[in-house]
């Protein structure tokens, strides 16, 4: 119930391309959804975050579309740039309980071509 | 915005030794602070969690009297690695929850190497 599954696990897109990079969770006590951006030797990124009352969040380039009914939220990246290329992991955080941690998902390891 | 440091970026000791790796949320006061582990091409592992001022809180399978976690003000947070080993050799990083929205910013991370 706490797993949030992640696909794909690696991404090529061409540079002006779109990027798409989904999740899917079970615990319906998730109820704030934010995407990380993690370049190599470096710490995870906050990239944008949604919470379950909107269906989509958009932030620049970056939009995340959230499906409260099918339990699935994915990142969208438009015009995709080769300084995007880095892993992205999506992750859900649980209303209850005092401590909140984040549960990640498995990563995406996106390159895009120039 | 919320700025999360973390020092040593890089350590290099001998298996045996102890080595520290500091934490601090720079421009906010976090209340709450996670460990995390990662292995190369692999998802984040919570490792534990600290609230100021009291003991941490520990997942299942972490030693906490390997891996020694101190979170002794609302800016920072310690992990200390108690005679390490060649496989506690990893990439640690720690997290800091701000305040609300209770956006959770990680640390750049520290490569820790034990030969």
């Amino acid at each position: 119930q706490q797993q949030v599954k992640q696909s794909p696990q690696s991404l090529i897109v061409q540079k002006g391309g779109i990027s798409i990079i989904n999740c899917a969770y079970e615990n319906t006590a998730f109820d704030y959804f934010p995407w990380y951006q993690q370049f190599p030797g470096k710490g995870p990124a906050l990239l944008i975050a949604i919470r379950p009352d909107v269906s989509e969040k958009k932030e620049g380039r970056f939009t995340i579309s959230f499906n409260k009914s099918a339990k699935q939220f994915s990142l969208h990246i438009m015009d995709s740039q080769p300084g995007d290329s880095a892993t992205y992991f999506c992750a859900a955080r649980s209303r209850l309980g005092s401590a909140r941690q984040l549960t990640f998902g498995s990563g995406t390891q996106l390159t895009v071509l120039p | 915005g919320a700025v999360v440091s973390q020092h040593p970026s890089r350590v290099i000791c001998k298996s045996g030794t102890s080595v520290k790796i500091e934490c601090r949320s720079l421009d906010f006061q976090a209340t709450t602070m996670f460990w995390y582990r990662q292995f190369p091409k692999q998802s984040l592992m919570l490792m534990a969690t600290s609230n100021e001022g009291s003991k941490a809180t520990y997942e299942q399978g972490v030693e906490k009297d390997k891996f020694l976690i101190n979170h002794a003000s609302l800016t920072l947070s310690t992990l200390t690695v108690t005679s390490a080993h060649p496989e506690d050799s990893s990439f640690y990083i720690c997290s800091a929850r701000g305040p609300a929205p209770h956006e959770q910013y990680f640390g750049p991370g520290t490569r820790l190497t034990v030969t």
